[in-house]
């Protein structure tokens, strides 16, 4: 498995401004991702972070919203820009793991209020 | 694109007894995996159990176990001698089996209580 840590854990925000969320995995994985959960709702996928190449965002959301970095094969960043109350969700970090059975291993959340 | 679908929101169950999740999903594809994952108040999610569609065998893990019906794309879970710890948002979960299908589409949720 994978241990995965994520900062900060909660933000209350104003909006017009961003915020850029850190994703720190103790083993080198391949594949990282970024989920949005909406108040209530279930996971979505945001964009899959690769590293050395541009994120790959699904329909609906967009790199100068959600700008991602993937410096390296433990580590992501996503920025959530120019916040509105429609963006307050918890954020999740996920990890693939092929070696272990295709697993995705989720970072524990951040948790985000836009005023 | 594949779809999962819960169509239990809430689910309840006395401590001790059985309770079954509820999934359904859809997607052309022959080759894929299934997951159930827990969401606590905590709000990780962690991984319950699994099943790899090329295998006819139920999955079970502990108190945990599926009922996968490939041909009927059913996959539901069996929570039996349930215990309070067992409370939490339940996702099902979808992932192809493709180099490219690296992501994973969650049903809607189930919410289960039990009640001492």
């Amino acid at each position: 498995s994978a241990v995965i840590s994520q900062k900060p854990s909660r933000d209350i925000c104003q909006r017009g401004t961003s915020l850029t969320i850190q994703c720190q995995v103790d083993s080198q994985v391949t594949m990282m991702f970024w989920y949005r959960q909406q108040p209530g709702q279930s996971l979505t996928l945001i964009a899959t972070a690769n590293q050395g190449s541009e994120a790959t965002y699904e329909s609906g959301f967009v790199i100068d919203k959600f700008p991602i970095s993937r410096p390296n094969l433990t580590f992501s960043t996503l920025t959530v820009s120019n916040m509105s109350p429609e963006d307050s969700s918890i954020y999740l970090c996920s990890v693939g793991m092929r070696m272990v059975y295709n697993e995705q291993f989720f970072g524990p959340g951040t948790r985000l209020t836009v005023l | 694109a594949q779809t999962v679908t819960q169509s239990q929101p809430e689910m309840s169950v006395q401590e001790a007894e059985t309770v079954t999740l509820s999934c359904t999903y859809d997607t052309s594809e022959s080759d894929y995996y299934l997951f159930w994952y827990k969401q606590p108040p905590s709000r990780q999610m962690i991984l319950v159990i699994r099943q790899e569609a090329y295998k006819q065998q139920n999955a079970t893990e502990n108190r945990f176990s599926v009922n996968f019906q490939k041909a009927a794309k059913s996959f539901s879970l069996k929570i039996s001698d349930s215990q309070l710890g067992d409370a939490a948002m339940y996702f099902c979960a979808y992932r192809s089996a493709s180099s490219s299908g690296s992501r994973l589409t969650f049903g809607e949720g189930t919410q289960l209580t039990v009640n001492p």
